[in-house]
């Protein structure tokens, strides 16, 4: 069974702090995929990254980081500079390669807060 | 521009009321999913559709059922049966496997269903 663990419920930060999101999975496939969505207060879920379980280099967008390790099975998220806009929910994803469609498991979130 | 229409946005239902939830598609996408969203809990799926006239149970699908007779629309009726059904709904496609990796298919969401049993 595949399981993703969110430990953050809520994070506060002042606006141009960093601050990280952890992601920790449980997974028994050799191949896989993981991905991080943020939902602001509309509601939809969008999608920021994928990384399968073969490309561990750690990745940069703009503000936005992410640090893959598979010794440890996490999948951090770094947003630098925090804004006011950044606030949402993040939720980091898992999803294995089976059949034509993609089932992901998702982890329960983190709530982010960025204040002025 | 190409995305995903739910509707309605806010619902209410009294109990032992089925009540259906509207999800179109206009990406050309093969798969289509419907999660359910609890405070503290995630995302969980309800059903996916992977082609026309074709579905599967998710993890939580007692209590809701689904069609799939286009290719653009995957209802979600949620029954008198489902014992809690106060929630937010999220639609989603996604390319098929046919034309990518499963795995790998990023997923197109809707902006969400909100559905409170009075």
């Amino acid at each position: 069974a595949q399981k993703v663990t969110q430990a953050q419920t809520e994070i506060s930060v002042v606006e141009k702090e960093d601050v990280t999101l952890d992601c920790v999975y449980e997974t028994r496939d050799t191949t896989y995929y993981l991905f991080w969505y943020k939902q602001p207060p509309s509601g939809e879920l969008v999608f920021l990254i994928r990384r399968n379980s073969f490309d561990e280099q750690n990745e940069i967008s703009g503000r936005y980081s992410w640090n893959f390790q598979k010794s440890t099975s996490s999948f951090n998220f770094t947003i630098t500079a925090s804004q006011v806009v950044d606030s949402a929910v993040y939720f980091c994803a898992l999803s294995g390669y089976t059949g034509t469609a993609s089932k992901l498991t998702f982890g329960t979130g983190t709530r982010l807060q960025v204040t002025l | 521009d190409g995305g995903i229409t739910q509707s309605p946005k806010y619902l209410f239902r009294k109990e032992g009321q089925n009540v259906t939830l509207s999800c179109e598609q206009n990406l050309n996408h093969d798969a289509m999913y419907w999660y359910r969203q609890d405070p503290g809990q995630g995302l969980r799926l309800i059903y996916y559709s992977q082609i026309v006239n074709d579905f599967q149970k998710g993890d939580i699908a007692e209590g809701y059922s689904v069609s799939r007779e286009k290719k653009e629309s995957f209802p979600l009726t949620v029954t008198s049966a489902q014992k809690n059904p106060t929630a937010f709904y999220l639609c989603a496609s996604s390319i098929g496997g046919s034309r990518g990796l499963s795995g790998a298919n990023v997923l197109t969401f809707g902006a969400g269903s909100r559905l409170t049993v009075l």
